[in-house]
């Protein structure tokens, strides 16, 4: 197991609600990313949070936001959700500052499938 | 065009076999390269980075050709464990942001 974790592991939601996705870093790490993967897709890069700071963004609309706390946990935010929001969010979390030595340093979380009807 | 493109498969072998994948990029700026392995309903894993000189890491060898703008990854004597779904990585010059294919199906028979 990688020691990232995500809750909840499933959640429903209808058109137009706001959802909350929370993760929690390996222990000692200090940058976390997350993804969006729709099904039979890859994973689709939302943004990442070094030291409580938003350090890349991919092309995602501002309704999608997030939050890095303290302790390195992050929350994922997404308002107004529509229904092409349903996915898998991951998380994946690092000890690499930034994105350029992340991505062969990171570690996934096991997902949350969001389902929005 | 799609920044990084996979054939989605699925490859079908039987075990022993050798297949490749290969993933093609469209920014030639693009910096750096990674294949991951994602098992049915989990979170994808780091499989290797992709080095200019090719590299490889036991059944598995890495190449890349940037004249043509493609990686590739070749596993030899394929096991029934191998069966995944395989996603390259590609990072772009300057944003860094990281770009996946939508991965490659690999069934590995008996």
């Amino acid at each position: 197991e990688t020691g990232v974790t995500q809750s909840p592991t499933h959640l429903i939601k209808t058109r137009g609600q706001q959802v909350t996705l929370r993760c929690s870093s390996q222990s000692g790490h200090n940058t976390v990313s997350w993804y969006q993967q729709a099904l039979g897709q890859g994973p689709q890069f939302i943004f990442q949070y070094y030291r409580e700071e938003e350090n890349g963004r991919g092309n995602f609309p501002p309704r999608f936001s997030g939050l890095q706390f303290p302790n390195y946990s992050s929350e994922l935010n997404v308002n107004a959700l529509e229904l092409d929001d349903s996915a898998l969010y991951l998380c994946a979390s690092s000890s690499a500052p930034g994105l350029a030595l992340s991505t062969d340093t990171q570690y996934f979380g096991p997902g949350t499938r969001l389902t929005v009807l | 065009r799609k920044e990084v493109e996979q054939d989605p498969g699925p490859f079908n072998v039987p075990e022993g076999a050798t297949v490749a994948f290969n993933c093609t990029y469209s920014n030639s700026a693009s910096q750096s390269f990674f294949w991951y392995r994602q098992d049915c309903r989990k979170e994808p894993k780091l499989l290797m980075s992709v080095y200019s000189s090719g590299n490889e890491d036991g059944r598995f060898t890495a190449q890349l050709n940037r004249a043509s703008q493609y990686i590739s990854l070749l596993i030899r004597d394929s096991k029934l464990s191998d069966s995944a779904t395989y996603l390259c990585v590609v990072l772009s010059g300057g944003s860094y942001i990281p770009t996946f294919g939508r991965g490659t199906s690999l069934i590995v028979h008996p």
